[in-house]
């Protein structure tokens, strides 16, 4: 069982280019959300979705675009990659949207913007 | 505005001792709150989960405490072993999703 799964792993962009950090579940979990790392900050809530088809913003939205068009993935788009981009980012599950249920997160992508 | 503060960014404590770390949150109503562990270079791992109706909560040799009048989770662990070194991360429900500290890196020394 994979769980979730995210790539890449690693990557570095220039300033204004754009990328896609991708993110698959196998768990047939509704909910899946995508966080930022870092230091000294806490996991941030970047977007999240309930089902295939709905997507919100979370906490930090600005320059991110999301699109959940099945169940099992859940892609993040920089569109135009700014320094303060650069981040760990974590795309975690779970079964269902506010049940207290634990959320099961990727290994995460490490970005860096030059 | 909404804090969510764990104690300190670093614990260090000896083996066989008792770890406790602090959360503390402000301006949250939080239904439940969580706890992960994160190593270096990986995702948070879930390990206990507490609601608001619960005081205590024990996992073999973890124990979460709650209390919703001082705004408070403290987790134990007990027995400690250098395994047990790693981030803790507590995580609350924070109305529309879950908000998270900024953790605090527990080292167990042999």
């Amino acid at each position: 069982n994979a769980g979730v799964t995210q790539t890449p792993k690693f990557q570095v962009l220039k300033t204004g280019q754009s990328m896609t950090l991708q993110c698959a579940q196998d768990m047939n979990h509704e909910y899946m959300s995508w966080y930022r790392q870092d230091p000294g900050m806490g996991l941030r809530l970047i977007h999240y979705s309930v089902g295939a088809g709905i997507t919100d913003q979370g906490e930090v939205p600005n320059g991110y675009n999301v699109s959940r068009s099945t169940t099992e993935d859940f892609p993040l788009r920089l569109l135009s990659a700014a320094p303060s981009q650069t981040s760990v980012y974590f795309c975690a599950s779970s079964t269902e949207y506010r049940t207290a249920g634990e959320l099961f997160f990727g290994e995460g992508s490490r970005l860096t913007v030059l | 505005s909404q804090k969510i503060e764990q104690n300190s960014e670093a614990l260090n404590i000896q083996e066989g001792k008792t770890a406790t770390l602090t959360c503390n949150y402000t301006n949250y109503s939080p239904a439940y709150l969580q706890w992960y562990r994160q190593d270096p270079g990986r995702g948070p791992v879930f390990l206990l989960l507490i609601r608001e109706n619960e005081k205590e909560k024990r996992k073999e040799r973890l124990k979460v405490t709650f209390d919703t009048t001082l705004k408070q989770s403290l987790f134990h662990i007990t027995a400690s072993q250098p395994a047990d070194s790693a981030t803790y991360l507590c995580a609350l429900d924070g109305g529309n999703d879950m908000r998270f500290g900024a953790g605090t890196r527990l080292t167990v020394k042999p």
